[in-house]
This record gives structure tokens, sequence and C-alpha cells, in this order.
């Protein structure tokens, strides 16, 4: 059975505290692999996608890169803006082109 | 340039009512998808349609959901006889797959059923 599991499930850094969070994927086959942030009553806001293993991409404080079992999301130097949780999600070349299979999510939270 | 849009924001039902969710999306955009996301869970699939076709309803429930894009208008999602267990927030995304990279999916705000 397919699944994406992401860690931790919480997260508390102080400004300035560079991290990384894991989503790690077990499915048949990989179409591809997106990160979200969503902030509290609001809906996922797209990151990046990644596609093949080895494959990196950044924006802004943040850094995306992928392997062939799991995704890290890095964040260098924090901000408070950055508190968000952040989802991972798959799309598996078993599915449809539609279906996004998501993580449960890392909550961020980054204090002054 | 306005993005995915949800209607209503809030919706509150009772036991045995009918939930109609709208949702718009963004200019230029043909596909849409709705997923679902219960308290402390995360977001589920439910179905993936284009215009006038259901492409992927592989996570609907069997009974009371059903979701429609017709040609003209909005894309609609209809839970029929509510339960409390539908109490969720439900997510509808939109994209525009000209190309498969460019299969990105972009959110709307989300519309939180309460059942009471």
């Amino acid at each position: 059975e397919d699944q994406v599991t992401q860690s931790p499930e919480a997260l508390r850094l102080q400004e300035g505290e560079s991290s990384s969070l894991n989503c790690s994927y077990t499915v048949s086959g990989l179409r591809g692999l997106f990160w979200y942030r969503q902030d509290p009553g609001k809906g996922p806001e797209f990151l990046f996608t990644l596609y093949s293993a080895g494959e990196e991409k950044e924006k802004e404080r943040l850094k995306a890169t992928l392997t062939k079992k799991e995704s890290f999301l890095h964040i260098t130097a924090p901000k408070p803006e950055d508190s968000a949780t952040y989802l991972c999600a798959v799309q598996a070349t078993a599915d449809s082109w539609g279906k996004l299979q998501f993580g449960a999510g890392t909550q961020v939270v980054v204090t002054p | 340039n306005a993005g995915v849009m949800q209607n209503p924001r809030h919706l509150v039902r009772r036991r045995g009512q009918e939930a109609r969710l709208r949702c718009s999306p963004m200019k230029g955009h043909s596909h849409v998808y709705w997923y679902r996301q219960l308290p402390e869970e995360g977001l589920k699939f439910m179905v993936y349609l284009q215009k006038e076709n259901i492409i992927d309803e592989s996570g609907m429930p069997k009974e009371r959901f059903s979701a429609e894009f017709p040609k003209e208008g909005p894309s609609i999602l209809r839970i029929q006889q509510v339960v409390r267990g539908d109490s969720a927030a439900y997510f509808c995304a939109s994209s525009p797959f000209d190309t498969i990279a460019k299969n990105i999916q972009y959110f709307g705000a989300g519309t939180r059923l309460s059942v009471l």
C-alpha cells in the first residue's frame, strides 16, 4: 500500500536556526513529488515539484531535494513568517494524473 | 488574477440535510480536484474531473457523495443526508494540464463544513 510519511510532526525553531523536514514515501512508481505550505484556515500553497532522484529546487530560504525513497525540505535561517504546516504529496504512476497522496504534514513554528 | 474560488467558506448543516460546495477554477484551468481534510488528518483525494467528465473518483465514498463539473459554471461537490462524520474542510484545486510537467494543482481556501 502506498504511504507518505512526514517527520517530525512538529518543529519549533528559533529565528535563524536552520533545519530539515523529511518526507519518506513508498509507491510502486513515482511520477512526481510536491511540497506545499499551508497556513491556518487557508488552502495549501504550492512550493515545489520534483520528478527524479537527485533533483533540487530552491526558493528564498527553502530548498527541496529528492532521493529514491525520500525528500527533504531544508529551511535556512528561518524567519517567523516561515511558520506554517508544510505538506508533502506524491503522484504515483499507478494513479491517475489528478490524484495526489498527502502526508500528514510538519507544523513549523519559528520564534523571534 | 483570481485564484481558485470556493464558496461558501463556512457551511453549517443539520444531520440529514444536503450540502452543496462550489468551486470555480482558476482562469484557463480545465481540470478540477476535490480533497477532504478531516480534523487532525492529512488531505485525502476524493475526485478528479474535467469539463463534463469524471476522470477518477477512487476517493469518493460510495454513497451520498457526488461531484460534477458542467460545461458552464462551477464544479459542485454534493453531499446528501449529511452525518456528523462529514464535518471537515473540503478543498478544491485546479490545474491547466497543458503539459505533464506543469500539472501543478492550485488550491482554494476551502469550505469548512460543520454538521450539527
